[in-house]
């Protein structure tokens, strides 16, 4: 199946733990993202990636590393997990260039749980 | 910062009314997109409009871009259970397709 695939599905860690997402998209894209949407629902852009290169850092912290071996991948550590990172992150991927006619394709999430 | 005002944040009706979603910005977007999130999913592209004063429909779904493209609406006739969801609106801007901007959403419950 065409899509994007994110993994874990769920992730329940402790203060102070090291974690990683990953993601991959079979979609043929260049561009990949993270958002992170908080308890109301809110997505926000954290990184965004076209052909492996970094090309939108939204504030983050830089316990948030992403990282993206090539352009169908993008990853994302996160250092020194607290209690403010529980939230759902989302991967999503675009054309570029087309992204503004043709949308994004979401993966369906990895709700982290830092106890 | 640009930001997308969506209204109402929730809306609860019974199967067979009709509802409008609204999506107001003070930012000019190149283009807006509407998508649906269910639980644990993520958010499903609905449309994209593109042209100021934009409609474009999606079977019971109405989506209309304003003349001045710093607004949208999503109107649904005869809501249906299968209907229920997040609603978001997102905004890409400028010359940069890299980023979109979405607003806070709607949760529609629509209820048999």
């Amino acid at each position: 199946d065409t899509a994007v695939s994110q993994t874990p599905k769920y992730l329940v860690t402790q203060m102070g733990n090291d974690k990683s997402i990953k993601c991959e998209q079979n979609l043929g894209h260049d561009t990949m993202y993270w958002y992170k949407q908080d308890s109301k629902k809110f997505l926000k852009i954290m990184f965004s990636y076209n052909n492996k290169e970094l090309i939108i850092n939204e504030t983050v912290p830089n316990r948030f590393s992403p990282k993206s071996p090539d352009k169908a991948h993008l990853n994302l550590h996160i250092n020194s997990l607290e209690l403010g990172d529980s939230a759902v992150y989302f991967c999503a991927s675009s054309q570029a260039g087309q992204g503004r006619n043709y949308g994004y394709t979401f993966g369906s999430g990895t709700r982290l749980t830092v106890v | 910062t640009q930001l997308l005002e969506q209204s109402p944040q929730f809306l609860s009706i019974q199967e067979g009314e009709n509802l409008t979603v609204y999506c107001n910005s003070s930012s000019v977007f190149s283009s807006l997109q509407w998508y649906r999130q269910e639980p644990g999913e993520g958010p499903v592209l609905l449309v994209t409009v593109v042209t100021g004063g934009e409609v474009k429909k999606l079977k019971r779904l109405t989506f209309q871009f304003g003349d001045a493209r710093k607004d949208s609406s999503l109107h649904i006739t005869a809501a249906q259970p299968g209907d229920t969801g997040l609603y978001l609106c997102a905004g890409a801007s400028g010359g940069s397709n890299y980023k979109l901007t979405f607003g806070k959403g709607t949760l529609l419950t629509v209820n048999p």
